[in-house]
C-alpha cells in the first residue's frame, strides 16, 4: 500500500499569504489528486492529474510534482480557502489518501 | 448531476446493513463508482470500487469478505452491503463517481453508520 504523508498537518495563513501543502508518497505515483473538504460537507475534487484544476476552482490554486513528491499551492490565500485538503493516488491499489492538511485563516 | 446516499443509522455489532446511492443527471452505467468512508474526525479511506457492469469489484483488504458492492444500472443505484459490522466501521460513507482521467468528480452528501451496542 502506498502511504501518502501530508505536511504540515495544520497551517494558519493570513489573507494574501502564499500557502503550500506537500504530499509525499512511500512509492512513486503517476499522478496526484487533491480534494477540498469544508467542515460538515462532502469532499470536492479540486486538482486532478497533478496540476489540472477541477471545474470552478480559482486559478490562484496550482498543483505540481512527480514521483513521490507533490504539492498544492495557493498563490494568495483567501477567506473561502479555509478547509481541509487531502491528496489521493490511484496509481496502485488500494487507492489511498493522505491524512489531510487543515488550512485555517489567521 | 447528483448522488444521494441512504440506509445508514445505528446498528449493533455483528449485524448487517445495506447502503444505497441513487444517481441522477448522468448516464450511470457509463461510470465506475466507488465508496469512501470517513470515521468521525478522521481522514478519508477508500473502501470499494464497482465496475460499470458490476462484474468487477475491488475492496481494501480490511473490508474484503464483509463488504459487497453492487449496482442496478436500470435503477441508477449503487449499493454497499456491510456484514458483521464492527465498531471500526463507524463512519460517514460517501458514494462517488469515478471519472477516468479526471478523478472522483462527484460525491454524495454521505450517510452515517454508527456501530454500537
Amino acid at each position: 500500500e502506498i502511504v501518502l504523508t501530508q505536511s504540515p498537518t495544520t497551517i494558519v495563513a493570513s489573507p494574501g499569504e502564499k500557502v503550500t501543502i506537500t504530499c509525499r508518497g512511500s512509492s512513486s505515483v503517476s499522478y496526484m489528486y487533491w480534494y477540498q473538504q469544508k467542515s460538515g460537507a462532502s469532499p470536492k475534487l479540486w486538482i486532478y492529474d497533478t496540476s489540472r484544476l477541477a471545474s470552478g476552482v480559482p486559478n490562484r490554486f496550482s498543483g505540481s510534482g512527480s514521483g513521490t513528491s507533490y504539492s498544492l499551492t495557493i498563490n494568495t490565500m483567501e477567506t473561502e480557502d479555509a478547509a481541509t485538503y487531502y491528496c489521493q493516488q490511484w496509481s496502485s491499489s488500494p487507492w489511498t489518501f493522505g491524512g489531510g492538511t487543515k488550512l485555517e485563516l489567521k | 448531476v447528483q448522488l444521494v446516499e441512504s440506509g445508514g443509522g445505528l446498528v449493533q455489532p455483528g449485524r448487517s446493513m445495506k447502503l444505497s446511492c441513487a444517481a441522477s443527471g448522468f448516464t450511470f452505467s457509463h461510470y465506475y463508482m466507488a465508496w469512501v468512508r470517513q470515521a468521525p474526525t478522521k481522514g478519508l479511506e477508500w473502501v470499494a470500487l464497482i465496475s460499470t457492469g458490476g462484474d468487477n469489484l475491488y475492496y481494501r483488504d480490511s473490508v474484503r469478505g464483509r463488504f459487497t458492492g453492487s449496482r442496478d444500472n436500470a435503477k441508477s443505484t449503487l449499493y454497499l452491503q456491510i456484514d458483521s459490522l464492527r465498531s471500526e466501521d463507524t463512519a460517514t460513507y460517501y458514494c462517488l463517481r469515478v471519472n477516468s482521467g479526471y478523478g472522483m468528480d462527484v460525491w454524495g452528501q454521505g450517510t452515517s453508520v454508527t456501530v454500537s451496542s
